[in-house]
């Protein structure tokens, strides 16, 4: 069974970078697309991106001049980090596998909640 | 940025059978592209339900059932139950933002 784990500080200070990290277990890293999904409190979900294992992303438009995904397939984990980030970028952020071949997203990881604040 | 629409709540008995609609448009669900659902119980991650519009994944029982048509979805739940109380986001994808889209989101409520 696949699991996913995010890791990274609860607390950002506004104008600096959100780094978070998903671990996988249980399953193959290589031949998936790996993604980031936010949820602000009380609100509905934000697709923030993925990568593949060839290193290729993409991108949610809103968010592209300010979100980077990463790979690193030999500790099996991969990466966001989300610069300039203000106060409307406090939310859970969840990793998910992302199923090429169907357009959607199977498994989850249990979220963790960033909050930006001085 | 939603452009799902989906009724903020649904409800009904135990038994009954409830329903939630998602509408897209002409470069999401009407462009063709396939429409998946999630249940986020509370204060835990989204499950995904249905795939591919009519899908269950393994281990989803039978009671829930997806439909695609035109510019929209739905999502029906027969039988329902206590443990059904949820909230739940269909999702897409839409060519006129470029990228992966979810719905606003229904909260159902078992009476």
């Amino acid at each position: 069974q696949v699991q996913l784990q995010e890791s990274g500080p609860g607390l950002v200070k506004p104008s600096e970078t959100l780094s978070l990290t998903c671990t996988v277990s249980g399953g193959s890293i290589s031949s998936y697309y790996w993604s980031w999904i936010r949820q602000p409190p009380g609100k509905g979900l934000e697709w923030i991106g993925h990568i593949y294992n060839s290193g290729s992303t993409n991108y949610n438009p809103s968010l592209k001049s300010r979100v980077t995904i990463s790979l690193d397939t030999s500790k099996k984990r991969f990466s966001v980090k989300l610069t300039s980030v203000t106060a409307a970028d406090t939310a859970v952020y969840y990793c998910a596998r992302w199923r090429r071949d169907g357009g959607y997203f199977d498994y989850w990881g249990q979220g963790t909640l960033v909050t930006v604040s001085s | 940025q939603s452009v799902l629409t989906q009724p903020p709540s649904v409800s009904g008995a135990p038994g009954q059978r409830v329903t939630i609609s998602c509408t897209g448009s002409s470069s999401s669900i009407g462009a063709g592209y396939d429409v998946h659902w999630y249940q986020q119980l509370p204060g835990t991650a989204p499950k995904l339900l249905i795939f591919a519009n009519s899908n269950r994944p393994s281990g989803v029982p039978d009671r829930f059932s997806g439909f695609r048509s035109g510019t929209s979805a739905s999502l029906a739940i027969t039988g329902l139950q206590a443990e059904d109380e949820a909230d739940y986001y269909c999702q897409s994808y839409d060519t006129g933002l470029s990228g992966y889209v979810f719905g606003t989101g229904t909260k159902v409520t078992v009476l």
